[in-house]
């Protein structure tokens, strides 16, 4: 069974300051990981996907993310917050033994503060 | 990238009334589509898979009668409220796999259902 925790429901920086969102994941195969990102009252865009490449994925307007199998963790991160980075993001496992099924994390909020 | 399409994406309908709403895959074909039901700031929960030409599987705890799902063709499905009630008031998103893709997925830009 796959199951995706994000460790933290809200995240405040500042603008021009790094952004660190986390996630740890469990599954029973190899997953592919995802990070969705929706602004209020919108559907979800795609920021960025791991599917056994390359571990550090980068992804749209500056994020990136590590899959560290060993930590079973996709932490997404960017350098520098911009204030229209203020948005909820969702981590998100796929099996392909689960029918490529997904299963979204709880989701964090990320406000960016002037 | 590919495109999906949900229509209308704010609707306000009476009690007891009944509400279409339709995700449309608009360049590519979708075998598989994904409806989702979103609570003010909660995640997506996965109401039911909609697979072209046959009967729509529903998550448990989502009741058949109440969420009517139709996938007539490959770029359309539709979800339908039946006896909407203001509990039934809620963000619907779907999305959509193209078909022969797997892993890949796309969303719509989602619906927001009122129900007064």
């Amino acid at each position: 069974a796959q199951s995706v925790t994000q460790l933290d429901s809200h995240v405040s920086v500042s603008e021009g300051t790094p952004v660190l969102l986390r996630c740890n994941y469990s599954s029973s195969y190899s997953p592919s990981l995802f990070w969705y990102v929706q602004h209020p009252n919108k559907g979800l865009q795609l920021l960025l996907k791991y599917t056994s490449a390359a571990t550090l994925v980068k992804g749209i307007n500056g994020f990136e993310a590590e899959f560290k199998k060993s930590e079973t963790s996709f932490h997404l991160t960017k350098p520098s917050a911009h204030m229209s980075d203020a948005a909820e993001y969702f981590c998100v496992v796929s099996e392909s033994n689960a029918g490529n099924m997904l299963t979204f994390g709880g989701g964090t909020r990320l406000m960016v503060k002037p | 990238g590919a495109v999906v399409s949900q229509h209308p994406s704010w609707v306000i309908c009476k009690s007891g009334t009944s509400v279409k709403i339709e995700c449309r895959s608009l360049d590519f074909q979708a075998t598989t589509m994904f409806w989702y039901r979103q609570f003010p700031k909660q995640s997506l929960m996965l109401m039911a898979t909609s697979n072209e030409g046959s009967k729509a599987t529903y998550e448990q705890g989502v009741e058949k009668d109440k969420f009517l799902i139709n996938h007539a063709s490959l770029t359309l499905s539709t979800l339908t409220v039946t006896s909407a009630h203001p509990e039934d008031s809620s963000f619907y998103i779907c999305s959509a796999r193209p078909s022969g893709k797997a892993g890949e997925l796309f969303f719509g830009e989602g619906s927001r259902l009122t129900v007064l």
